[in-house]
């Protein structure tokens, strides 16, 4: 079974500031997807970006980019030039995809609750 | 376009109670999927269904089911309630089929159940 791991239950950035919320997963699948996810106090889920596995290159989102490593299994997001609204929980998930599982349940970390201050 | 629609927001059952939520997907989108998010955790799956069929099940007891009508919206009912079944309960859906699966699903707000 795979399992994600956010080790950071929670941190804090200042406004315009650079911060990397790390993510670990265990998987003995050779192709599959990350996700990070935001879901801020109105409770519905965000997707902030998506990594495909068999894709070296980073994905990046405007001020979201991730560092995703292969080998370590990790797969970390970071978030440049924060601002207020970034302030949410911060979900890591892994997919496989639909192709060789029949169906999709993405697996979440605990997550990340990330405070931006002005 | 309208995203992903869950009924109710909140509720509030008592132990052994049954409840319904229900969850319209996108238009378009042909699977449903059901997430159990305890506060401070992150949300575990529950249910997929695609075209009508369940096609995934997670650690759950036989106390939750679900199904999924003609128009692609979908139902979770749990029975006999227990105050750990308190939670928010999310809905989210994806086109899912094969070689058109992007592998992203979309979030509704959810239904915040409260057991007392």
């Amino acid at each position: 079974a795979q399992t994600v791991t956010q080790s950071q239950p929670e941190m804090s950035v200042q406004e315009a500031e650079t911060v990397t919320l790390s993510c670990t997963y265990d998987t003995s699948e050779n192709n599959y997807y990350l996700f990070w996810y935001k879901q801020p106090p109105s409770r519905q889920m965000i997707l902030v970006i998506r990594q495909e596995a068999y894709k070296q290159q980073n994905a990046t989102e405007n001020r979201f980019s991730v560092n995703f490593q292969k080998a370590a299994k990790s797969f970390s997001l970071k978030i440049s030039d924060s601002q207020l609204g970034d302030t949410a929980m911060y979900f890591c998930a892994f997919m496989k995809p639909w192709i060789l599982s029949g169906n999709t349940p993405l697996v979440f970390g605990k997550g990340t609750r990330l405070s931006v201050i002005a | 376009d309208a995203g992903v629609t869950q009924s109710p927001t909140h509720l509030i059952k008592t132990r052994g109670q049954q409840v319904t939520l229900r969850c319209s997907p996108i238009s378009g989108h042909k699977s449903v999927s059901w997430y159990q998010q305890v506060l401070g955790q992150g949300p575990q799956f529950i249910f997929q269904y695609y075209e009508k069929e369940e096609r995934g099940r997670g650690n759950f007891p036989d106390r939750f089911s679900a199904r999924q009508f003609p128009n692609y919206s979908s139902e979770l009912n749990v029975n006999a309630l227990l105050l750990g079944d308190s939670a928010l309960y999310l809905c989210a859906s994806s086109l899912a089929a094969g070689g058109e699966n992007t592998g992203e699903l979309f979030f509704g707000e959810g239904s915040r159940l409260t057991v007392l």
